[in-house]
């Protein structure tokens, strides 16, 4: 399984993008990305997965370079409930939702008034 | 449509006690993961449950034991509980047969050995 190495903390002000960086460099051909979110006492919430290029959804985007050694989780316009910590995995893309996803430490994001 | 929901949501158990957390997987899913997040820390993998059997396990001793019923709810069983057991419990469920299905986590049960 393809280790991630993430910041620990980030800190933005209400109405930034933020931009929180992934570096995944042993990841397989097989291995997609995914994003979760957490709020304290709360379980991780899925934000946005992808295996190469740009993805984008109401919530987020993800870019991902041609290489695949790292993505860029991009949280446009930041508030402060946006404020949770951020993991970012990865998984093969043919085990789905039957691979043991590998959690970090995530990075603990803190939007600022 | 409901989503995963874990039972009960506290605990305080005795160390050397036993232990069992309740799991309903969102509806459609059929594959049941249990997590232990440490305070502090990221969820840790401790097995997975799929058509009943279990799939795949992480670096969790014996102590730790699951169950799936045929209904894919799904049960966490801890044995002698020791102090260091203290921690958030996650399920989460997915769908077995679909690739790339993201994992739904529910909020966890909060279990406090003593």
């Amino acid at each position: 399984l393809a280790k991630t190495t993430q910041p620990i903390s980030m800190d933005s002000y209400e109405g930034q993008e933020v931009n929180i960086t992934c570096s995944h460099n042993n990841i397989a051909t097989n291995d997609y990305i995914t994003w979760y979110q957490q709020f304290p006492s709360q379980g991780p919430r899925f934000i946005i997965q992808g295996y190469k290029t740009k993805v984008t959804n109401e919530v987020a985007s993800l870019f991902i370079p041609a290489d695949r050694k790292s993505s860029t989780l991009s949280l446009p316009r930041v508030s402060l409930s946006d404020t949770a910590v951020y993991y970012c995995l990865v998984g093969d893309i043919y085990n789905s939702g039957n691979t043991p996803l590998v959690f970090g430490k995530g990075t603990r994001l803190s939007v600022i008034a | 449509d409901a989503g995963v929901t874990q039972s009960p949501t506290h605990l305080i158990k005795t160390r050397g006690q036993q232990v069992t957390l309740r799991c309903s997987p969102k509806s459609g899913h059929d594959t049941v993961s249990w997590y232990q997040q440490a305070l502090g820390q990221g969820p840790q993998f401790i097995f997975q449950y799929y058509e009943e059997e279990e799939r795949q396990r992480g670096n969790f001793p014996d102590r730790f034991s699951g169950h799936q019923f045929p209904n894919y709810s799904s049960e966490l069983n801890v044995n002698a509980l020791l102090l260091g057991d203290s921690a958030l419990y996650l399920c989460a469920s997915s769908l077995g047969r679909v690739y790339n299905s993201p994992l739904h986590f529910g909020n966890g049960t909060r279990l406090t050995v003593t």
